[in-house]
Order: structure tokens, then sequence, then C-alpha cells
């Protein structure tokens, strides 16, 4: 029982190219996120939908377009890949209207760029 | 804005010796405060969290910490570590409703030695 997955666990691209991410959890959260964790393993918020409505969106370059169809599943589709975003993308989820409720992570998505 | 602090970047322990990781925030309300444990090529798992009432908090594993807010300090510990307990050590605070701006500190790789 994953409660939240990722798809896919590794993904190795050219640049230039498009890709998504697929996140799904089964935990009955209304809030989801996207963070980026860099080679020093720095995890930055990136964004964050509430019932399909963005409520954080950082400093991110637009190449990246999150997508929440509804509130189990949140997409990162990202274009014109470039060197700079090799990474691993977490997702996490999480009850927003519950006080001191700790976020939940995915196993996240090792993005490698040549 | 909020800020986490951990200044130690890696520690080394013997198996069986006690353990304390440091972790200092900056957050202007009283925060809510989460310990996570990162193993290579996982996902963050929750340890404990911290956001009212006993400033001294149990959590998964053995591990506990203790919130002062005299010294804006949630520091981790363990009276006795096992090998299996080596990993990345990620304390963060969160603010916002719903803590849906969580912000992590740099990280500590825990490292033990038999």
């Amino acid at each position: 029982d994953t409660a939240v997955s990722q798809t896919p666990k590794y993904l190795v691209t050219q640049m230039g190219n498009d890709k998504s991410i697929k996140c799904e959890q089964n935990l009955g959260h209304d809030t989801m996120y996207w963070y980026k964790q860099d080679s020093k393993k720095f995890l930055k918020i990136m964004f964050s939908y509430n019932n399909k409505e963005l409520i954080i969106n950082e400093t991110v370059p637009n190449r990246f377009s999150p997508k929440s169809p509804d509130k189990a599943h949140l997409n990162l589709h990202i274009n014109s890949l470039e060197l700079g975003d090799s990474a691993v993308y977490f997702c996490a989820s999480s009850h927003r209207d519950r006080a001191g409720q700790p976020q939940h992570f995915g196993d996240g998505t090792r993005l490698s760029i040549l | 804005a909020q800020s986490v602090t951990q200044p130690d970047i890696h520690i080394t322990v013997s198996e069986g010796a006690s353990l304390e990781l440091r972790c200092n925030y900056s957050y202007g309300a009283t925060p809510y405060l989460f310990w996570y444990v990162q193993s290579p090529g996982q996902g963050l798992q929750l340890l404990l969290k911290y956001f009212s009432g006993d400033t001294l908090v149990q959590g998964i594993k053995g591990f506990e910490a203790e919130f002062k807010r005299s010294q804006s300090s949630f520091n981790l510990r363990k009276p006795s570590v096992h090998w299996s307990d080596a990993a990345e050590y990620l304390c963060a605070v969160g603010a916002g409703i719903g803590n849906e701006k969580l912000t992590f500190g740099t990280g500590t790789r825990l490292t033990i030695i038999p």
C-alpha cells in the first residue's frame, strides 16, 4: 500500500527534451507538493496545490508546469530540459486544514540530463 | 521568512554510542518542527514532529527531540545508535495554514562505524 507514489523512479534524457513526472497519493490528503533536491541534498519547495488550486509557486522557471487533475494526483511537466534540471524530484502530500500535520513524501524521481 | 540551520554536515559515531543532531530555526511565531530521515535512494520518512504541548517529543526508531524556544533549537537524540541508522537527517520548520510552507535545513549525514 504505497501512500505517495511517483513514476518514473529514474528518468534519463537529452537536453532540450520535454518530460513528465506523475504523482499519486492514496492518503485522502487535500494538498500536494513538488520539491527539488539538488546534488548537495538541499530540498526546496517548488509548487503546492490545495484541492486542485495552486497555492505555492516559488521562483521556478516557467518551463516547469504542474497540473493537478484531482486531489489525488499532481503531475510535473518540464519543457526544454537543461543540464541544471538534473536533480531528484519529490512529491509530497498532507492535510492542509489540520494543524501540525506532516507532509508525506514519495520515493523521488531521479532526473538525469545528458 | 523562516529558515533552518543544521550546523553539522557529516557526523560519524560508533555503533551503540549516543547521538545528538543539531537543528536551529528562525521563525516569528510558534513553529511546527519536523525531523525526517532519508536513506540512500529512498524518500523521506517522518521521525517525529512538534507543534504544541510537551517540549520533549518521542518518535519512531527510538529517536526523541527537544524543543527549546529560548535557544530556537530542536535537536534530535538517540541514546544508542544502530548500524541501520546511517542515513541523511533533515530538520524542517513549517509555516502557513497547514504547514504548506515547509523549509528544510541542508541535512546531516550520519555514518555509523562498527
